[in-house]
């Protein structure tokens, strides 16, 4: 299996909701990212999961909180989010080193 | 600190034309390099990476990236371009044996035919 697995595809959610993006890996990767990106621009790294630990979080707002409960699994929990967070988060994976990373197709979140 | 210039926002080019996509970077050590691809709605995929070694690499759908120290340059080039490589290509530097990788604006590509 040489894929990362995000669900949803599309979500569509409240400020006062409460919602979870999830991804999944089964390359046995030990790192694993949340990307954001807006249209027409490049990805922005939220945070890093090393070893299942949070190694970086890119001073993201605490309205995003991620979650790394296993090696194979990272979930991004969102509260009180703006419209200004609709975006496509995108999950990624790699092995040690940094050797490129593997994509999921991502979440299309819009918050109305 | 490091960065990533790729000079171009969007090129067009005929199918089964040749195709150069330029990028720049700046990193104080022997950088790592890559090149991804995403079609609209989609992540991104990995064309090709560059660590050490012969500095013209080999990609995935017929890709190829040559490293040139002195122009600190990674240009992405493809002899004949099919429609199907329409999409948003990024150039990317990442630290080495780090976690963080800086991604470039990106270049669009158009196929006419």
């Amino acid at each position: 299996d040489t894929e990362v697995t995000q669900t949803p595809k599309h979500l569509v959610m409240g400020m006062t909701n409460k919602k979870s993006l999830k991804c999944e890996q089964h390359m046995g990767h030990r790192a694993m990212y949340w990307y954001k990106q807006k249209a027409k621009k490049p990805p922005e790294l939220m945070f890093v999961y090393s070893y299942e630990k949070l190694s970086i979080n890119e001073s993201v707002p605490s309205r995003f909180s991620p979650e790394c409960p296993n090696s194979s699994l990272l979930n991004l929990h969102l509260h009180a989010l703006q419209p200004e967070d609709s975006a496509l988060y995108l999950c990624a994976s790699s092995g040690p080193g940094n050797y490129g990373y593997t994509f999921g197709s991502g979440t299309r979140l819009t918050v109305v | 600190a490091q960065s990533v210039t790729q000079p171009d926002i969007h090129i067009t080019v005929s199918e089964g034309a040749s195709l150069e996509l330029r990028c720049n970077y700046s990193y104080g050590a022997t950088p790592y390099l890559f090149w991804y691809v995403q079609s609209p709605g989609q992540g991104l995929q990995l064309l090709l990476k560059y660590f050490s070694g012969d500095t013209l690499v080999q990609g995935i759908k017929g890709f190829e990236a040559e490293f040139k120290r002195s122009q600190s340059s990674f240009n992405l080039r493809k002899p004949s371009v099919h429609w199907s490589d329409a999409a948003e290509y990024f150039c990317a530097v990442g630290n080495t044996g780090g976690f963080k990788t800086i991604f470039g604006a990106g270049t669009r590509l158009f196929v006419k035919a």
